[in-house]
């Protein structure tokens, strides 16, 4: 999870298997921004899940959010070879005109 | 895809030089952030634009940072006295407006100070 206590920054699965990372916040967000780096390029944007949104899917990825425990889940259904990343989730600090990021979760999806 | 181009990609300076990075945002897109991530994928908020103007930026107490988006020019980040400290991916990302919306990054400047 990122954020709060961080217990798992890396995680090794095969072609096909589900997976989920966490992640919570210390303060009150109206959005959270879940992110993909992959190696050598900048993060892109792969879900946005705001406060009157439980869950948000899009495609093979589902996004949660639980604003009374301030926590937020990403997962991916059937992951592939091409899902190898590092995801980070961010909030907009007080304001909204910047990102918070997590420390990232690197996913590695071997064949 | 993001459509934000930042150059240079790489950047090697010794202690004491000066850095400068710059960054074209999206068309249309007149918000401008930069970060820095380092190397244990830990990011921090620089400074903001909207148009020209500064909407918040970090105490940079150290003033070597200054950054500028002038009118019809790229955007520019630049370290006045690089330290070994300021190695990192310097992220350029850009948006349609200010508050709580999606951000398009651009593949970064690596700093390298030696």
């Amino acid at each position: 999870s990122q954020w709060g206590e961080e217990n798992l920054q890396a995680l090794s699965i095969q072609e096909g298997e589900d997976v989920t990372m966490n992640c919570s916040y210390k303060t009150y967000t109206t959005v959270v921004h879940w992110y993909r780096q992959d190696s050598g390029r900048g993060p892109a944007l792969i879900i946005l899940i705001r406060s009157n949104e439980r869950e948000k899917r899009s495609g093979r990825l589902r996004a949660t959010l639980d604003t009374s425990s301030q926590s937020s889940s990403l997962s991916i259904t059937a992951a592939q070879c091409e899902d190898t990343a590092v995801y980070f989730c961010a909030t907009d600090e007080e304001g909204g005109r910047a990102l918070i990021f997590g420390t990232g979760t690197t996913v590695s999806v071997s064949p | 895809n993001s459509k934000v181009i930042q150059t240079p990609r790489y950047l090697v300076k010794g202690q004491g030089q000066k850095a400068k990075m710059r960054c074209i945002p999206e068309k249309g897109h007149p918000v401008v952030f930069w970060y820095q991530q380092n190397k244990n994928n830990e990011f921090k908020f620089l400074i903001n634009f909207q148009n020209q103007e500064v909407l918040q930026q970090i105490d940079m107490t150290e003033k070597r940072f200054s950054a500028e988006c002038p009118s019809n020019s790229p955007c520019s980040l630049e370290i006045q006295s690089s330290e070994a400290g300021d190695s990192a991916l310097y992220l350029c990302a850009s948006s349609l407006v200010a508050n709580y919306a999606e951000q398009f990054f651009g593949p970064g400047t690596r700093l390298t100070v030696l």
